[in-house]
């Protein structure tokens, strides 16, 4: 059974930062990993998508990379902004052709002005 | 031009009633989920449905269960409904397997009095 971990649980950063967040999961067969964001009261919102073959993927200011053998993720959010406060979400897909994603409970990212 | 729509967004209801959630995507995907975040923010899965397949989660009571019309829909029904039950329900899509990208809904607070 996938098992998902993120640490810290919430990070308070003042803005122009750069930071990581980190993602660790229990079972390496994953076919992909998923970072979304979510707001309050919000639904999810899609970040970046890690295939299994893949190091790592940028968008903008963020880069997620991916060691599938040790189980880890990390999402690095480059000259942080107060509109990155958010909570993110690392999912894998536990692949074996289940289509599901377990979800980790998330770093709640505060930004400060 | 909303990619994945739910109704209601807010549902509030009596211990022992029945009830439906609807989730509807445009995005020609394949395959539709249900999530559930309960108090505490933790997202589960709930169900997966792809072309008629339907996969759920084991520890889903069978008060719960999913309806889908056709490829677009995929609806929830929840009969003789528990205060347990109170919690946001999100719908989500995605494309055929190789990319397993998904797309959320904005989600429904489901409150059971």
């Amino acid at each position: 059974k996938q098992e998902v971990t993120q640490i810290p649980a919430a990070l308070s950063v003042p803005e122009g930062e750069n930071l990581v967040l980190n993602c660790s999961f229990t079972d390496s067969a994953i076919y992909n990993l998923q970072w979304f964001r979510q707001d309050p009261g919000k639904g999810l919102t899609s970040l970046l998508l890690i295939q299994s073959s893949q190091r790592e993927q940028t968008s903008g200011r963020l880069n997620a990379s991916l060691d599938k053998s040790s189980g880890r993720s990390t999402l690095y959010i480059a000259a942080s902004q107060p509109g990155d406060s958010a909570t993110y979400l690392c999912a894998p897909d536990s692949g074996a052709g289940s289509y599901q994603l377990t979800f980790g409970k998330g770093t709640k990212l505060s930004v400060i002005p | 031009d909303t990619a994945v729509s739910q109704t209601p967004k807010y549902l509030v209801t009596q211990m022992g009633n029945d009830k439906s959630i609807k989730c509807e995507q445009n995005l020609g995907h394949d395959t539709m989920y249900w999530y559930k975040q309960d108090s505490k923010k933790f997202l589960k899965i709930m169900f997966s449905y792809n072309n008629k397949e339907l996969i759920i989660n084991e520890t889903v009571p069978n008060r719960f269960s999913p309806k889908s019309p056709d490829k677009a829909h995929l609806n929830l029904h929840i009969n003789s409904l528990e205060l347990g039950d109170s919690a946001v329900y999100f719908c989500a899509s995605s494309p055929h397997r190789a990319r397993n990208e998904q797309f959320f809904g904005p989600g429904t607070r489901l409150t059971v009095l």
